[in-house]
This record gives structure tokens, C-alpha cells and sequence, in this order.
């Protein structure tokens, strides 16, 4: 599976756009991007997943760029709830995940 | 409600103990997999079963085991456990395909963590 690449941590104002970024150069083309999130010290929460096309659904959008080499998670209205760990993680056909260091997203109020 | 549960969830034991940690669920997946996470780190993968019988061995798998018996379990015994096998482990399923453009996310559901101390 295919490295990625996020920054350590980020900050973001409560009800504002956060967008985190991620890159994963070296994606093959069956292989999909993944955002999971961990809060506090809960188990990972799945957030969503694409291929090439941007996705959204009740939680988040992905846009991933042209040549699939990054993609950008974004939370549209950022609550304190949504502080903590995001994971992207480049998934192929086999079914396991392998989890980075993730991005520590801080809400600020 | 189908749901994916850890027990103990939380385990003091001494150097050279052997320890299992149990894990259970009841959406009848195929895929379980068990993860450790250290203090300020990512989650390790630790093993992983794609079905009955079926076991792998994922990037830190020194110092434990799994058995997958039937569709619900995958239980994690630590032989020998080391002080430096101290960490939070979670346990985790998804279904057996990734399919998509159906319903199927390929999400994988997390248990609560079971967090081990080894003295």
C-alpha cells in the first residue's frame, strides 16, 4: 500500500471550513484514499473513502486532485467535537488498513 | 444492535504472564484484524484473519498470536508478556469485499480498546 504524508497537527476556529491535506504520491490506480478519525482514546471512526472522483456525505467531503497524488478532507462547519486524530490512509485490494501518524486537528473556540 | 466488543478492558499483569485478550462480533465479518497503539503514536497492526482458519501476520506480530476458531472471535494471546507490550489494543472487523459503488464502504468497526499494563 502506498505511503502518505500529513502534517503533524493542525488548528482550526469552531464553525469554520477545516480542510486537512494529504498527500500520497506514489497511488497506484486501484488503490483508495481513506480518511479515518480517532477521538480521545476511542477505537477509529471511518469518516470516508473515494477512488478519483470528490465524495460527500453526512460528515465530510474528500476532493482528491486530477493525478490522485493528494487529496484534502474537509469538515464544512468545524465543531470542538471534531478535535482529534485524523487518519488518511491508501488502501488497495487487500482488506487491512495500515494507519500513519495522522493529523492532530484542534478546534479552537 | 450488532457490535464489535473487547474484554478485558483494562489488564495488569506481570513479565512472563500469558495474557489473551478477547474480541467479538456480531456482524457475522469475515475480516478481524488487531491493532496496538502506543502513547502518541498511530495504530500497528498487529494480525489479521480473513476468515475461519485464516490468520496473517501484520508489521509488529513478535510476541503474539491469534486463532480464528469461527466467524465471531479472533482472540490475542500474548506468550510471554514483556513490559514493552504495555499499550491500548483495539480489535477490529469490516466485511469481506470492498466493493464499490454499493453500500459497501469497506469501513472497518473498532471495539472499545483494551488497555494492558505489563509489570
Amino acid at each position: 500500500d502506498a505511503k502518505t504524508t500529513q502534517p503533524t497537527s493542525m488548528d482550526c476556529a469552531e464553525g469554520r471550513a477545516a480542510n486537512l491535506p494529504c498527500n500520497h504520491s506514489t497511488i497506484s490506480g486501484n488503490e483508495y484514499v481513506y480518511w479515518y478519525r480517532q477521538i480521545h482514546s476511542q477505537g477509529p471512526q471511518y469518516i470516508i473513502h473515494g477512488l478519483k472522483n470528490n465524495e460527500t456525505n453526512e460528515m465530510a467531503s474528500l476532493i482528491i486532485t486530477e493525478d490522485r497524488k493528494s487529496s484534502t478532507l474537509i469538515l464544512p462547519h468545524a465543531t470542538l467535537r471534531d478535535t482529534a486524530v485524523y487518519y488518511c490512509i491508501v488502501r488497495g485490494r487487500a482488506q487491512k488498513l495500515v494507519f500513519g501518524q495522522g493529523t492532530r486537528l484542534t478546534i479552537n473556540p | 444492535d450488532a457490535e464489535i466488543t473487547q474484554s478485558p478492558r483494562h489488564k495488569i499483569t506481570e513479565t512472563g504472564r500469558q495474557v489473551t485478550l478477547a474480541c467479538h462480533q456480531t456482524w457475522n465479518h469475515n475480516n478481524m484484524f488487531w491493532y496496538r497503539q502506543d502513547l502518541g503514536h498511530g495504530l500497528r497492526l498487529i494480525h489479521y484473519s480473513y476468515g475461519v482458519q485464516d490468520t496473517n501476520k501484520g508489521e509488529v506480530s513478535d510476541g503474539y498470536s491469534v486463532s480464528r476458531s469461527n466467524t465471531e472471535d479472533l482472540p490475542l494471546t500474548l506468550e510471554s508478556a514483556a513490559s514493552s507490550q504495555t499499550s491500548v489494543y483495539f480489535c477490529a472487523s469490516s466485511e469481506s469485499t470492498l466493493a464499490f459503488g454499493t453500500t459497501n464502504t469497506g469501513e472497518l468497526f473498532f471495539g472499545e480498546g483494551s488497555r494492558l499494563t505489563v509489570l
